[in-house]
């Protein structure tokens, strides 16, 4: 079974550009998640879907950010302007769990930088 | 706010000692609770879960709950080289589904 995908690995754009990441979650997993680490922070949610609905977006840092999960698969997340602030890597996480925390199987990550 | 505390460490350790990590949280009312290992520029990858009080073992790997005191914690018995990595300790977020992690605690284990 393939893992929760995401791309690109790596992105790195210029202060006021746009950017838009991708996420592809475990098959059959309704619940998908955005998480984002800044260096030397932990790890910090964004926002929860359940199918395409957005369940929680509670930890959307501005309306620079938006995300998408057209259909129910897959997911995509794009910062538009882009502040150097919004360096950082940005986990997606998917799980199969309705209800509460479930067991969410993390995305390897797209590292941003905002120069 | 909702926080999870962990020492950041390192933790070091010798091979084929017991490794233990502890994590405390703030909110009361937190009903799920996760340890997952990060090795560097890689994903967090899950590695136990507990959800009531007492212990749960799985291999190497024992979590340990207590509500009453808030606290969390894991053990890595004989412990690996290859457990060197850091460990994130996550609460659920209550009744919805985001998870509030700690910043982790970094484990060598040496030879």
């Amino acid at each position: 079974e393939a893992g929760v995908t995401q791309f690109p690995s790596h992105s790195v754009i210029e202060k006021g550009q746009t950017v838009t990441l991708r996420c592809d979650p475990i098959s059959g997993h309704d619940n998908l998640y955005w998480y984002r680490r800044v260096m030397g922070k932990e790890i910090k949610f964004l926002l929860h879907f359940v199918k395409e609905s957005k369940q929680d977006e509670s930890g959307m840092p501005n309306n620079r950010f938006l995300a998408e999960r057209t259909g129910g698969t897959y997911s995509t997340l794009k910062v538009q302007p882009a502040e150097l602030e919004d360096s950082g890597v940005y986990f997606c996480a998917s799980s199969h769990t309705s209800g509460g925390a479930g067991e969410q199987f993390f995305g390897p990550g797209t590292r941003l930088t905002v120069l | 706010q909702k926080e999870v505390e962990q020492n950041s460490g390192p933790l070091s350790v010798p091979e084929g000692a017991i490794a233990s990590l502890n994590c405390t949280y703030s909110d009361r009312g937190s009903q799920s609770f996760f340890w997952y290992r990060q090795y560097s520029g890689k994903s967090p990858e899950l590695i136990m879960f507990i959800y009531s009080n007492g212990d749960k073992e799985d291999g190497r790997f024992t979590a340990q709950l207590n509500k009453a005191s808030q606290y969390v914690s894991l053990l890595i018995r004989d412990s690996q080289p290859s457990d060197s990595a850091t460990y994130l300790c996550a609460v659920g977020g209550g009744s919805q589904g985001n998870l509030i992690f700690g910043k982790g605690t970094k484990l060598s284990v040496k030879p």
